[in-house]
């Protein structure tokens, strides 16, 4: 089976754009969830979608939101961007949260 | 909220040597703790996990622990390698479902040919 993948792979925005990174999950996955990782905070949960739905959330403002489409791809987008936005944005999909298999990361630079 | 606390930070050991990392969660409902491996510019990669009921797991040279009563949990790597180096996070979360996973702040591992 393929793995997961994102795109786009690096980014490079301005403070107060939006962007939008996309994941594809594991073939037979239904749940993915975002992760931001930063040198100093390490691996921080964002949100998680299971069949287009977000079950759970992380402490990150309203700026950062996300879906997910029926064929499980989903999406995240992040509006007003900050610097402190500046991170390594990854995805996991797994079958049912259990066993979760990341991508390898959209490394996002606000300038 | 769930907390997860790791440590060492950093770990240097000569090959061959074994290598153990801890972590303690705080929330006792959680129920699921696995290990991810990190090479620099790599995504983590799941090495091994272990649920609540499960006091115990192997993998070849991996394994690892889980006291429930005192809620920590340990990932002990036996003859250690080079290509064993990388950062090692712990993570911890409820039911496996929707909860999300709780991860500690990382552990670097060189292993010293």
């Amino acid at each position: 089976k393929a793995g997961v993948t994102q795109t786009p792979r690096y980014l490079i925005k301005t403070r107060g754009q939006q962007v939008t990174l996309s994941c594809s999950p594991i073939s037979g996955h239904r749940s993915v969830s975002w992760y931001q990782q930063t040198p100093g905070q390490g691996l921080q949960f964002l949100f998680e979608y299971f069949s287009e739905t977000q079950r759970n959330k992380g402490n990150f403002p309203g700026r950062f939101s996300g879906r997910q489409f029926s064929n499980s791809r989903s999406e995240m987008n992040v509006s007003t961007l900050e610097l402190g936005d500046s991170a390594l944005y990854l995805c996991a999909s797994s079958v049912l949260g259990y066993e979760q298999y990341f991508g390898p990361g959209t490394r996002l630079t606000v300038t | 909220g769930e907390n997860v606390e790791q440590h060492p930070s950093t770990l240097s050991v000569q090959e061959g040597d074994s290598a153990v990392i801890k972590c303690t969660y705080s929330d006792s409902a959680s129920n699921y703790f696995p290990w991810y491996k990190q090479e620099l510019g790599k995504r983590p990669q799941l090495i091994i996990d272990i649920r609540s009921n499960v006091g115990e797991k192997k993998d070849q040279r991996i394994a690892v622990t889980l006291n429930k009563t005192a809620k920590h949990f340990s990932l002990h790597i036996t003859e250690t390698q080079p290509e064993d180096s990388a950062v090692y996070f712990c993570a911890a979360s409820k039911q496996g479902g929707s909860e999300k996973l709780v991860f500690g702040k990382g552990t670097k591992l060189t292993v010293n040919p």
